[in-house]
């Protein structure tokens, strides 16, 4: 089943502990992307890549990182985690520049959210 | 700055009426535009989408319409269903620009279909 798998569902941390949320797609896709969604601000993209070892800061990257080593795997990296990052996250990825059509074409596929909270 | 906005963060509808969701946009640089449909607990998922080369695209159900002029997009659901019951993202790209890997998410709109 084509799917992007997001682990942990839920995870609850304290200030300044490092953690890493993992995500892996199995559809053969370049591009990938981490968003956090908070109430009254929707989603909002923190990192993608348009392949690997290529990633580019989105909206709100302060205080994350990523890598992308292999094609399948976008970890998301919280060195040092802060309350305000509190949030639930979303990993997508999609065939965006492997084929034509733009972005209704090539869907975005999201996994389940990870549910963080920071104390 | 919110580039994206859905002003109405929740909508009530009947079912079987018509449900319309509303989405803004500030970027004229912006010429795609989708809606994806997000149930508790899970990730979002691809509804529909037009190019700003149309003012409309219609997918069973579904129907977007865009008015490039008043920088506005709206989602038709007829008849509105109880499993249509979500909340409900536009989103939008520069497709011809630098950005164009990057899509741009509203804030979401709520919608709740009544028996």
């Amino acid at each position: 089943e084509a799917q992007v798998t997001q682990n942990p569902r839920y995870l609850i941390t304290v200030t300044g502990k490092k953690l890493t949320v993992t995500c892996s797609q199995n559809m053969n896709h370049e591009y990938m992307s981490w968003y956090r969604q908070d109430p009254g601000l929707g989603l909002r993209q923190i990192y993608y890549s348009m392949n690997v070892e290529v990633t580019d800061k989105g909206d709100v990257p302060e205080g994350y990182k990523v890598s992308r080593k292999e094609k399948r795997n976008f970890p998301l990296i919280l060195e040092s985690p802060s309350p305000n990052q509190t949030s639930l996250y979303f990993c997508a990825s999609s065939l965006l520049g492997q084929i034509s059509g733009g972005w209704g074409n090539e869907k975005l596929f999201f996994g389940s959210g990870t549910q963080l909270s920071v104390l | 700055d919110q580039q994206v906005k859905q002003n109405s963060p929740s909508l009530s509808v009947q079912e079987g009426r018509i449900s319309i969701l509303n989405c803004d946009y500030t970027n004229s640089m912006f010429d795609y535009f989708l809606w994806y449909k997000k149930y508790p607990a899970e990730g979002p998922t691809f509804l529909i989408s037009i190019s700003s080369i149309k003012d409309k695209n219609e997918d069973g159900r579904f129907t977007v319409f865009l008015n490039k002029s008043a920088k506005h997009l709206s989602l038709h659901i007829v008849p509105s269903q109880p499993g249509d019951s979500a909340v409900y993202f536009c989103a939008a790209s520069a497709t011809n620009t630098g950005t164009a890997s990057k899509l741009t998410f509203g804030t979401g709109t709520r919608l709740q279909v009544t028996l």
